[in-house]
């Protein structure tokens, strides 16, 4: 089954840090871009941060630049977001999803169940 | 800091017409934005409909299309059945790799 997997999510103290997991499978990792996207409590979705396919040129919101990164292991089929510096508006349900590509353009076509992250005392 | 809009509600009747628009703060939404929409029910994660203003992926109900209409990316969904009462979320992608969503349109059947 083709599939996104997030872990990671927990109940952290402002100011503290995590590390979210995006597991695929079912198929081939490696040639797509990935994105991370979060939805706070009764919000919409936002955009966190990307990647490209081979871990190069990785963009980011401005509410998270500096405090978060994004990576990838590829031969682990894995996408990762390091979290730093958590503050209580990063309390979200995160999400990884794929990014294709075709002749008419980019698209996000595969989302995960996301993980939930909450940042309080 | 590019703000993408969509209307915060709409109400629909079963079997009724309803369109949702995407609009951008930069100007006119063209093909070169990608406009992609999704579906997402309370407690489930976004669901792809429509990715390059007006493209469908193989689980995409026919009912639902997309265009650009008036400056603006649009999402149109025909003959509305009562579980298509969802939120619909568009995405525009930018250069420099910005991409951004709109803050959703909560489609009420009714």
């Amino acid at each position: 089954e083709v599939q996104l997997v997030e872990s990671g999510g927990d109940l952290v103290q402002p100011g503290g840090s995590l590390r979210l997991s995006c597991a695929a499978s079912g198929f081939t990792f490696s040639p797509y871009a990935m994105h991370w996207v979060r939805q706070a409590p009764g919000k919409g979705l936002e955009y966190v941060s990307s990647i490209s396919d081979d871990g190069d040129s990785p963009s980011y919101a401005h509410s998270v630049r500096g405090r978060f990164t994004i990576s990838r292991d590829n031969s682990r089929n894995t996408l990762f977001l390091q979290m730093g510096s958590l503050r209580a508006e990063d309390t979200a349900v995160y999400y990884c999803a794929r990014e294709d590509s075709d002749s008419s353009g980019y698209y996000i076509d595969l989302w995960g169940q996301g993980t939930m992250v909450t940042v309080s005392p | 800091q590019i703000v993408v809009t969509q209307e915060p509600s709409l109400t629909v009747s079963p079997g009724g017409t309803v369109t949702l628009t995407c609009a951008s703060s930069t100007g006119a939404v063209t093909s070169v934005h990608y406009p992609n929409w999704f579906q997402q029910k309370p407690g489930q994660a976004p669901r792809s409909l429509i990715y390059s203003t007006r493209n469908k992926h193989s689980w995409t109900p026919a009912r639902f299309s997309g265009s650009l209409l008036g400056g603006k990316a649009a999402l149109t969904v025909s003959g509305v059945q009562p579980e298509d009462e969802a939120d619909y979320y568009c995405l525009l992608y930018y250069s420099g790799g910005n991409v951004v969503f709109g803050g959703g349109t909560k489609l009420t059947v009714l």
